[in-house]
């Protein structure tokens, strides 16, 4: 159990275009959802978390404008990275975590979504 | 400030046993988390902690002393599948998951 999907897994887009990442969990209810970038041989860096039918909350330096968050039910978010460009070029990984869970605040992770701006 | 401090790097032998010590200061503390992360690949979860002591399961085990901030991931047994990084994660007062670097472990035959 405890499944999340994200889509697409690989993603090219020429600058100034829009790009459109999904994340689902599959069977379960996720009440909060967190997206994630990581650079090669970084951490991980939080972006923002979203709960459902509320807005995200980002973290600082994460423009709000450009990563559009969207949690419009317990089982979906979307992350829009508006205008792309070649620096936000990164692996783009986003979480959920359920109060069902039976380790409260593990998160579950999706596989990760490579952004490649030209 | 909120600080995770872990070997950048380790290596071992298949069959052995290691031990990848994460040291940590956070503002409150919720429990950590151990997560192994392949190369290109998202983080999966290994371990929680809330309570010292230690924790086995299989061929893992992690420790937690919250009194010295300090944590520990033991692998035994070895196999070149374990190569990855190993990210410790603590949970701070506000839930939410504060990530280091990870140490990367080399597994050699």
């Amino acid at each position: 159990g405890a499944v999340v999907s994200q889509h697409p897994s690989r993603v090219i887009c020429k600058s100034g275009t829009s790009v459109k990442i999904e994340c689902r969990s599959l069977d379960f209810q996720a009440t909060t959802m967190f997206w994630y970038r990581q650079f090669p041989k970084q951490s991980l860096m939080l972006m923002a978390t979203s709960n459902e039918g509320s807005k995200a909350t980002y973290e600082q330096g994460v423009e709000k404008d450009k990563f559009l968050i969207n949690h419009a039910s317990l089982t979906l978010s979307t992350l829009t990275v508006t205008s792309a460009h070649p620096e936000d070029s990164s692996f783009y990984i986003c979480s959920a975590a359920g109060s069902q869970d039976r380790v409260s605040y593990e998160q579950y992770f999706g596989p990760g979504t490579r952004l490649t701006v030209t | 400030g909120q600080n995770i401090d872990q070997p950048t790097e380790m290596t071992a032998t298949e069959g052995a046993i290691v031990q990848i010590n994460c040291t940590y200061q956070t503002s409150g503390f919720n429990g950590l988390f151990w997560y192994q992360q392949h190369a290109g690949e998202a983080p999966t979860f290994l371990s929680y902690n809330v309570l010292d002591g230690l924790e086995e399961k299989g061929r893992f085990s992690s420790f937690l002393s919250r009194s010295k901030g300090y944590s520990y991931l033991l692998l035994k047994e070895l196999q070149m599948k374990d190569s990855a990084s190993y990210l410790c994660a603590p949970l701070d007062s506000n839930y939410q998951l504060i990530w280091g670097a990870g140490t990367k472990l080399i597994i050699k035959p």
